[in-house]
């Protein structure tokens, strides 16, 4: 199993400020992912993060917005940049030890946009 | 295309059984999921099936697989006030990308 720690757990932002929220795992672990959770709604990917490559996204997400860092196998980072209400949403970060294997969560950033 | 729904609200009473459904529509799916999300906390795993499989049971829980309909199932049993909270079903279609529901929310009362 892997625990995820994920900060911060939430934040009030301005309009058109960016916000970077770290992942940190404690163990090694072959795939991390970033998704977004909005109100009533499942969970959407928003991009699988690389160990020292750009990051791949998801149809509809793009690195402009979204740049992802992950420069070991333990460590990401997700900015949300140029913030608008729209983006207000949780964040989540997850891990996997590998293919077909289960999803680990962090608990999430409750991000809300002014 | 790859999609999972379910039904968004379940309401019981404390000590009865709860049912939460979902349905798939991937045939290719591997692995089945069960997530609990408890209020300001990430998903947590509760559950999961192989594709090949019709049953799992684990303690209070059991996983029923129609793949046939592409129908999965929760089942918990004496359900308690702790489980109140938003159970998303998901699918695993063999590789890395895991698709999710919009979770049902389970309401317990007293």
């Amino acid at each position: 199993s892997a625990v995820i720690s994920q900060k911060p757990s939430r934040d009030i932002c301005q309009r058109g400020t960016s916000l970077t929220i770290q992942c940190q795992v404690d163990s090694q672990v072959t795939m991390m992912f970033w998704y977004r959770q909005q109100p009533g709604q499942s969970l959407t990917l928003i991009a699988t993060a690389n160990q020292g490559s750009e990051a791949t996204y998801e149809s509809g997400f793009v690195i402009d917005k979204f740049p992802i860092s992950r420069p070991n196998l333990t460590f990401s980072t997700l900015t949300v940049s140029n913030m608008s209400p729209e983006d207000s949403s949780i964040y989540l970060c997850s891990a996997s030890t590998g293919l077909n294997e289960k999803l680990f969560f962090g608990s999430g950033t409750q991000l809300s946009v002014l | 295309g790859e999609d999972v729904e379910q039904s968004l609200f379940l309401s019981v009473r404390e000590g009865d059984s709860s049912v939460i459904n979902c349905t798939y529509t991937d045939s290719s799916s591997t692995y089945l999921y069960w997530y609990k999300q408890e209020p300001g906390a990430g998903l947590q795993l509760l559950t999961y099936i192989f594709s090949n499989m019709d049953m799992k049971q684990d303690q209070r829980l059991t996983v029923l697989l129609n793949k046939k309909d592409k129908h999965l199932s929760l089942r918990i049993a004496d359900t308690q006030t702790g489980d109140s909270a938003i159970y998303f079903c998901a699918e695993n279609t063999g590789g890395f990308k895991t698709i999710f529901g919009a979770g049902t929310r389970l309401f317990v009362k007293a």
